[in-house]
């Protein structure tokens, strides 16, 4: 099961950031987050990770609590390209831990 | 490298037949994913090759799935006497060893069985 909770759905508007939360209250010390999102018909897209601090790449920012129990993913100036479902997922880094483990994710609606 | 290439997209077929899909991972990276995913549901896990050896098959894959990475490089999933309940998008990804990097999905392929 994933050990993530995200709500099912969000809305943004077009040139708006888009915050999408994501609550991982079981997360252990050395569990990273990642964040992926799937376009329709597509395969999921990885966007970004990070263990602790925030991240910040050319797709979005990452920002985790000092806690580690929550994250909220950044798009900056969404657009309707960026219209997808955004999965939150946590997972140790290296050795046998390669499983990706996806929940339902939340369908992003970027409107006009 | 154009990323990691599924073939075909999509593929209709009756019940009871076999059916084969490909996957040609980013030709560096060694480690390749099978994930199926239906309709409202996130992705999950399959199988898992390290290079040419399969380390890892969840309990989704019955006797009648098998997938195959011969030489390490492109891989294939075969389902035998598919069912209704097959039907759903096959997803395949690659990596290179873990240092913590996100994974590269293909695009899919969408099997149907009528």
């Amino acid at each position: 099961d994933a050990k993530t909770t995200q709500p099912p759905s969000m809305d943004c508007a077009e040139g708006r950031a888009a915050n999408l939360p994501c609550n991982h209250s079981t997360i252990s010390g050395n569990e990273y987050v990642y964040w992926y999102r799937q376009i329709h018909s597509q395969g999921p897209q990885y966007i970004i990770h990070g263990l602790k601090n925030n991240e910040t790449n050319e797709m979005a920012s990452l920002i985790i609590t000092e806690d580690r129990k929550s994250s909220t993913l950044i798009l900056p100036h969404a657009t309707l390209r960026d219209t997808a479902v955004y999965y939150c997922i946590v997972r140790v880094v290296g050795g046998s831990n390669y499983k990706l483990t996806f929940g339902k994710g939340t369908l992003l609606t970027v409107n006009p | 490298d154009t990323g990691v290439s599924q073939d075909p997209r999509h593929k209709i077929t009756k019940r009871g037949q076999n059916v084969t899909f490909r996957c040609d991972p980013i030709s560096e990276h060694n480690r390749l994913y099978w994930y199926r995913q239906t309709l409202g549901q996130g992705p999950e896990f399959l199988t898992y090759f390290q290079n040419e050896a399969q380390l890892e098959k969840s309990r989704l894959l019955s006797d009648r799935f098998s997938a195959e990475r011969p030489k390490g490089s492109f891989s294939t999933l075969e389902i035998q006497r598919t069912e209704q309940g097959d039907s759903a998008m096959y997803l395949c990804a690659s990596s290179s060893t873990d240092q913590g990097g996100g994974y590269t999905f293909g695009s899919g392929t969408r099997l149907t069985v009528v």
